[in-house]
């Protein structure tokens, strides 16, 4: 595709139950991330995958997120137990390689929605 | 890890008229500052961006400054129109090894 993909564009959930968002990042970007937007807000960091590196985990929020990165391509998070604050748009990013830094391409969001 | 401020966190001017957002740093090891535009209901999108070798990037209407030894740097829109309204998020991150850090964003209204 021409741009990062994320789905579903909407999710809502009931409370406790546990969810998967997917990203597919743009062909050939080696840097993916993960940002949390609440309403109104700013974007918080969550986790952030660079090449075959360790990935930088330090912005999840608690033990219910985790992400994946399979075959250096699609990404999924998953927050487990879901609670009413994790309400948010969840966006992901990626990142051609290239050894300074780069322009981080968005996707569209997912809005999840915690009842 | 790195904390960046953003003010001021909503701005309106006349449609003509020049808007600047002002953002700051803490870590001096950050050499890239990027600055985003968010319409509603989509993602952030890249406008200009400036590295820490230069102090000021112009394209067309739209201009960013640099001060390495203030940690602070600056968005300039001039003739300003109703289609640059949104939010604005300025950005900073080092050698490609962290995550951007974001600001906590400017929404822009443009009245016509």
């Amino acid at each position: 595709g021409a741009g990062v993909s994320q789905s579903p564009s909407n999710k809502v959930t009931e409370k406790g139950k546990d969810v998967e968002l997917r990203c597919d990042p743009i062909s050939g970007h080696t840097a993916l991330y993960w940002y949390r937007q609440s309403l109104g807000q700013g974007l918080e960091f969550l986790i952030y995958f660079q090449g075959n590196s360790a990935p930088d985990k330090s912005g999840l929020p608690s033990d219910r997120f985790s992400a994946e990165r399979t075959g250096g391509s699609v990404s999924t998070l998953t927050i487990q137990r879901t609670q009413q604050e994790d309400s948010a748009v969840y966006l992901c990013a990626s990142s051609p390689p290239g050894g300074g830094n780069t322009e981080a391409f968005f996707g569209q969001g997912t809005r999840l929605t915690v009842v | 890890g790195e904390n960046v401020e953003q003010h001021p966190s909503t701005l309106s001017v006349q449609e003509g008229d020049s808007a600047v957002i002002k953002c700051t740093y803490s870590d001096s090891a950050s050499n890239y500052f990027p600055w985003y535009k968010q319409e509603l209901g989509k993602g952030p999108q890249l406008i200009i961006d400036i590295r820490s070798n230069v102090g000021e990037k112009k394209d067309q209407r739209i201009a960013v400054t640099l001060n390495k030894t203030a940690k602070h740097f600056s968005l300039h829109i001039t003739e300003t129109q109703p289609e640059d309204s949104a939010v604005y998020f300025c950005a900073a991150t080092d050698t490609g090894r962290r995550a951007l850090t974001f600001g906590s964003g400017t929404r822009l209204q443009v009245q016509p």
